[in-house]
């Protein structure tokens, strides 16, 4: 089993659509956990932290639960430049385990 | 902003040359990492440091090797490419603790001939 897995999608949904998308992780003691944007050709860029609370940036709502082991985000009201592959980061000790990643593309 | 930049956006070589990809972090950032990533496989760790003269191996070591003579700077060293080199290579930085998030270069994709 993968240490961080991701459903590889592409997601394909009208824009205006509210989508979501998780990645689950295999190590309980996991510490801290981000989702990242990639452009195509692009590096991966932050797009948010996940807290144990859950957080939400402006369309972007991030959680994490812990029992089940996963994290999850949503994205409300998509725009076309919300078309990206969404990457999962998990560290656990020193080290930092990224998903694969998850594609999107949001449709006129 | 923290800055991170990569020293090619492309690069093209031989197979048997050596080649030198270097990165630069403005941000006094202690941790620095070396990853390549390819289609279908994400980002695979080929190095890291967590300080000046350190390094440690992460994934996918064999082939490369590394080098951090100064606190902004990691270079990651092809000492004889290969055809499986062909990839994107990425260094990232983060500021103490591996907790804490990661910041990206643009990347280097490098072609081997």
């Amino acid at each position: 089993r993968k240490e961080v897995e991701q459903d590889p999608g592409p997601f394909n949904v009208p824009e205006g659509a509210t989508v979501a998308f998780n990645c689950t992780y295999s190590n309980s003691a996991s510490q801290s956990f981000f989702w990242y944007r990639q452009d195509c050709r692009k590096e991966p860029k932050l797009l948010m932290s996940v807290y144990s609370s859950g957080n939400e940036d402006g369309r972007f709502t991030a959680q994490l639960n812990r029992a089940s082991q996963y994290i999850s985000l949503l994205i409300r009201d998509s725009k076309l430049s919300d078309s990206a592959t969404y990457l999962c980061v998990v560290t656990l000790s020193a080290k930092i385990i990224f998903g694969s990643g998850t594609r999107l593309s949001i449709r006129p | 902003d923290v800055k991170v930049t990569q020293s090619s956006r492309y690069l093209v070589k031989r197979t048997g040359e050596k080649v030198f990809l270097e990165c630069v972090q403005d941000m006094d950032h202690e941790n620095m990492f070396w990853y390549r990533q390819d289609p279908g496989l994400g980002l695979r760790l080929i190095y890291f440091s967590y300080d000046v003269k350190m390094k440690e191996k992460g994934d996918i070591p064999e082939g490369y090797s590394v080098s951090r003579e100064k606190k902004e700077r990691f270079s990651l060293i092809l000492e004889s490419a290969s055809t499986n080199q062909t990839s994107m290579y990425l260094c990232a930085s983060t500021l103490g603790d591996t907790g804490r998030a990661q910041y990206f270069g643009p990347g280097t994709r490098l072609l081997v001939l």
